[in-house]
């Protein structure tokens, strides 16, 4: 079945340093790809999306290329600040008729230290 | 213009108790789901619905069922609770459902639940 696997374990660096977040994935069709940012006691916000292959999406200095070569969708961002410090999810969905379902990667905990 | 609502935010219920939670979908989108977060689990897909009716369904048991209204307004409702559905239950809408090029699903804030 579809999947996404991220990286294992929380995120902790300091203001002003590269974040860098993997993501690869698994689908039986032509996935759509996202990433959503998840803030303490708040929904699931959509950060950025790309639908097909070399798109790059971006948001709020957030970058991700989907790589259909190497199927990932690896997020950064050049100069983190505190105030992104959520739990950030990898996501895919196979868009067709009957099946908008999306799948999520297990998230990454990021802490950013002032 | 306002985004995914979800009522209500909090509930604590017993085992064995039935609950029913309610969410309506970002104006003109006719597709919903509903996903289940727990720490152990992580991000569950339910179900979906679109122009009333369940196109997808989650691998959950027959106590999780939901419904959807002509004005989009989706309900979901778990009977003979259990301690483990305490999780944080997502609503969320879509344009399409993945037609037309609009793949995106925009989330609610979710309900928490408690089960004891």
């Amino acid at each position: 079945g579809d999947s996404v696997t991220q990286m294992e374990g929380p995120v902790t660096l300091s203001e002003e340093a590269f974040l860098t977040i993997n993501c690869t994935y698994t689908a039986t069709g032509y996935p759509s790809l996202f990433w959503y940012v998840q803030y303490p006691g708040e929904g699931l916000q959509l950060l950025l999306k790309a639908t097909k292959a070399d798109d790059k999406g971006s948001n709020k200095g957030f970058e991700a290329t989907y790589r259909k070569e190497t199927t990932s969708f690896h997020l950064e961002k050049g100069s983190v600040q505190v105030s992104d410090s959520a739990v950030y999810f990898c996501a895919l969905s196979v868009p067709s008729y009957g099946n908008n379902r999306l799948a999520f990667g297990k998230g990454n905990q990021v802490v950013v230290i002032p | 213009k306002a985004g995914v609502t979800q009522t209500p935010r909090y509930l604590i219920k017993t085992r064995g108790q039935q609950v029913t939670l309610s969410c309506s979908p970002i104006s003109g989108h006719r597709s919903v789901s509903w996903y289940q977060q727990t720490p152990g689990q992580g991000l569950q897909f339910l179900f979906e619905y679109f122009s009333e009716t369940q196109r997808n369904k989650g691998n959950f048991p027959g106590r999780f069922s939901g419904r959807q209204f002509s004005n989009s307004r989706s309900e979901m409702n778990v009977s003979t609770l259990e301690l483990g559905d305490s999780a944080l239950y997502l609503c969320a809408s879509s344009l399409t459902g993945g037609l037309a090029g609009e793949p995106e699903q925009y989330f609610g804030p979710g309900t928490r639940l408690t089960v004891t």
